[in-house]
């Protein structure tokens, strides 16, 4: 069945830093790939998507490309900031069946220090 | 952005008890969807709630244990029931909201004592 494999974490950075997290699947044809935080004590955000190959998700900051040769979508972002610190889920909807679930990564908490 | 409102945002709860758990989404909605997030771990899927139908549960959870009604397209309940600390978790809803995406409601913490 389809599957998210995020890096373990956490992961801890000093402020500016640059920021990877890696997120590979598992799943027929294209689907649909999302990156969410969780900020502490609160609920899921959608921070990007992509919907189709090459496609570049982006937002304060973040970026994530959809990489259908590796099938991957990694997040980036050049230099992070303390208000950063969360939790990182990778996730994705099958392009067909799966009556359009959320299959979601196991998370990734990234620390950012001063 | 679109809202969903969830509500309680935390309880604590005798064992054995039963806690009802509310999401109001701020347009209508096809379906929703209820997630069980433990201690540190990811998301779990409980069960997807489309409006005049039954939920359709997922592997390892069952109705007797979380209920959940549907009665419109903007609200959704999910009761856990006869509650055991195992059960001890967040719980959130969540609803397809078009070009908003999956939106989510920001989390019930639950403790069972």
């Amino acid at each position: 069945g389809d599957s998210v494999t995020q890096m373990e974490g956490p992961v801890t950075l000093s402020e500016e830093a640059f920021l990877t997290i890696n997120c590979t699947y598992t799943a027929t044809g294209y689907p649909s790939l999302f990156w969410y935080v969780q900020y502490p004590g609160e609920g899921l955000q959608l921070l990007l998507k992509a919907t189709k190959a090459d496609d570049k998700g982006s937002n304060k900051g973040f970026e994530a490309t959809y990489r259908k040769e590796t099938t991957s979508f990694h997040l980036e972002k050049g230099s992070v900031q303390v208000s950063d610190s969360a939790v990182y889920f990778c996730a994705l909807i099958p392009v067909t069946g799966g009556g359009n679930k959320l299959t979601f990564g196991t998370g990734t908490q990234l620390k950012v220090e001063l | 952005s679109a809202v969903i409102s969830q509500k309680p945002s935390r309880d604590i709860c005798q064992r054995g008890t039963s806690l009802t758990i509310q999401c109001q989404v701020d347009s209508q909605v096809t379906m929703m969807f209820w997630y069980r997030q433990q201690p540190g771990q990811s998301l779990t899927l409980i069960a997807t709630a489309n409006q005049g139908s039954e939920a359709t549960y997922e592997s390892g959870f069952v109705i007797d244990k979380f209920p959940i009604s549907r009665p419109n397209l903007t609200f959704s309940t999910l009761t856990v029931s006869n509650m055991s600390p195992e059960d001890s978790s967040i719980y959130l809803c969540s609803a397809n909201r078009g070009n908003y995406g999956y939106t989510f409601g920001s989390g019930t913490r639950l403790t069972v004592v």
